[in-house]
């Protein structure tokens, strides 16, 4: 099993440019996430779904939208980039499951907005 | 100028020594809470997590102590390897409106573990 797979792992744009970030996990599981990284911070929620067809808003929603049209794929774009979205993104899933708190995380997707 | 949340608190230790990371967290509604390491370049890894109904949990060479009253987390690590050098963060669930968080966490800051041979 590949687990959680990002892609692209890096990315350069342009300000005012817009991109998609693809997560995709083959664990079957109900729940994912998309949170970003900054220097020295821990993670922060940007989006997250609860299953196929279903996104809520996260700690910090504002300049992205997702998607979960099928239920092992999570998307995240960015309509228009801007240089304080420069992070490094990373795409978490978990089963739905009350007595554990662990979620499953992807490598990350390195971002740099010019 | 230095900006707030660009140093992280670090721990260094010698081979073999035990390490203990400390956390703060703030929810006292939150029901899980969970320790990740995080290496170079790569994405979290869960270590343990603890129910906020427990004070103590031990793992394979990591024990994570709970104090609710104080809201204090910690990890202790025995017997520490160079392997163990990482960025270790806590994380706590919150329950939301009607008892359901659906998995999602609050990170802490994160502690720089580094392990000298």
């Amino acid at each position: 099993n590949a687990g959680v797979t990002q892609t692209p792992k890096f990315r350069v744009l342009k300000t005012g440019q817009s991109m998609t970030l693809l997560c995709a996990q083959d664990m079957n599981h109900e729940y994912m996430y998309w949170y970003r990284q900054d220097p020295g911070m821990g993670l922060r929620l940007i989006h997250y779904s609860v299953g196929e067809g279903t996104t809520a808003k996260g700690e910090v929603p504002d300049g992205y939208n997702v998607s979960r049209l099928k239920k092992q794929n999570f998307l995240l774009g960015l309509e228009s980039a801007a240089p304080s979205q420069t992070s490094v993104y990373f795409c978490a899933s978990t089963p739905n499951r009350r007595l554990s708190g662990e979620l499953f995380f992807g490598e990350g997707s390195r971002l740099t907005v010019l | 100028g230095e900006s707030v949340g660009l140093h992280l608190p670090t721990l260094s230790v010698q081979e073999g020594d035990n390490s203990i990371i400390n956390c703060a967290y703030s929810n006292s509604a939150s029901d899980y809470f969970i320790w990740y390491k995080q290496e170079s370049g790569k994405g979290p890894q869960f270590i343990i997590d603890i129910r906020s109904n427990m004070d103590k949990r031990q793992g394979q060479r990591v024990t994570v102590l709970l104090n609710k009253t104080v809201k204090h987390l910690s990890l202790q690590i025995a017997a520490t390897q160079p392997g163990d050098s990482a960025v270790y963060f806590c994380a706590e669930r919150s329950q939301g409106a009607g008892g359901t968080s659906y998995g999602k966490l609050t990170f802490g800051q994160g502690t720089i573990l580094t392990v000298h041979p």
